[in-house]
């Protein structure tokens, strides 16, 4: 059971960015997923998360009409579309997997850093 | 939707115990037992320690435990050995799709 995220990297304010999880181990189609975010020396963010069959979704205020996220079961895939990038979304960005929703995460991903700077 | 309050820091000596406290309201920890604890060593990704307030996953050693009363959880390190130095995250559900997480404690083992 684990999942990898791709698709961080350096990219200028207002750019675009877009990130991947990809999913194993586990029926992906099952599950809620989300995207949790932790700034440079600070605490986590939860920054949006899916239901399983893409009809619920959530925003946290700090992203709300910038972010989308996405889901492709057949791919066993989760996304995040940045768009109007700030610096205050630099991050390490992480998938998680929620488990009988809303009670835990887990697996977490390895992480990927998102750095917004001209 | 506020973090959930927890110390910015413990610390104890090899072999001792400390408690994390993590300090909601009776709209998230109070009002649910959907509360989990992760763990974090530096560069790396969370891990889930406790969930359901005190259940632990398979893996976990055994030093580790929680509770909660009221509006408070707490995880409990009893014989506290180096590798437990780390940060922690409590989290709750928050009712209405909302589901928080505490600021983080840094444990440091002396």
């Amino acid at each position: 059971v684990q999942v990898v995220e791709s698709g961080g990297g350096l990219v200028t304010p207002g750019g675009s960015l877009r990130l991947s999880c990809a999913a194993s181990g586990f029926t992906f189609s099952d599950y809620y997923m989300s995207w949790i975010r932790q700034a440079p020396g600070k605490g986590l963010e939860l920054v949006s998360y899916i239901s399983s069959s893409g009809t619920t979704i959530y925003y946290a205020d700090s992203v709300k009409g910038r972010f989308t996220i996405s889901r492709d079961n057949a791919k066993n895939s989760l996304y995040l579309q940045m768009n109007s990038l700030r610096a205050e979304d630099t991050a390490v960005y992480y998938c998680a997997r929620i488990l009988y929703f809303p009670n835990w995460f887990d697996p977490w991903g390895q992480g990927t850093l998102v750095t917004v700077s001209s | 939707q506020s973090a959930l309050t927890q110390p910015r820091s413990v610390s104890g000596s090899p072999g001792q115990s400390v408690t994390i406290s993590c300090t909601g309201t009776s709209s998230d920890v109070g009002g649910y037992n959907y509360v989990s604890w992760y763990q974090q060593h530096p560069g790396k990704a969370p891990k889930l320690m406790i969930y359901d307030v005190s259940k632990r996953p398979s893996g976990v050693p055994d030093r580790f435990s929680g509770s909660k009363s009221g509006n408070t959880a707490s995880l409990t390190i009893s014989g506290l050995q180096a590798e437990d130095e780390a940060d922690y995250y409590c989290y709750s559900y928050a009712g209405t799709y909302t589901l928080v997480f505490g600021g983080g404690t840094k444990v440091t083992v002396l």
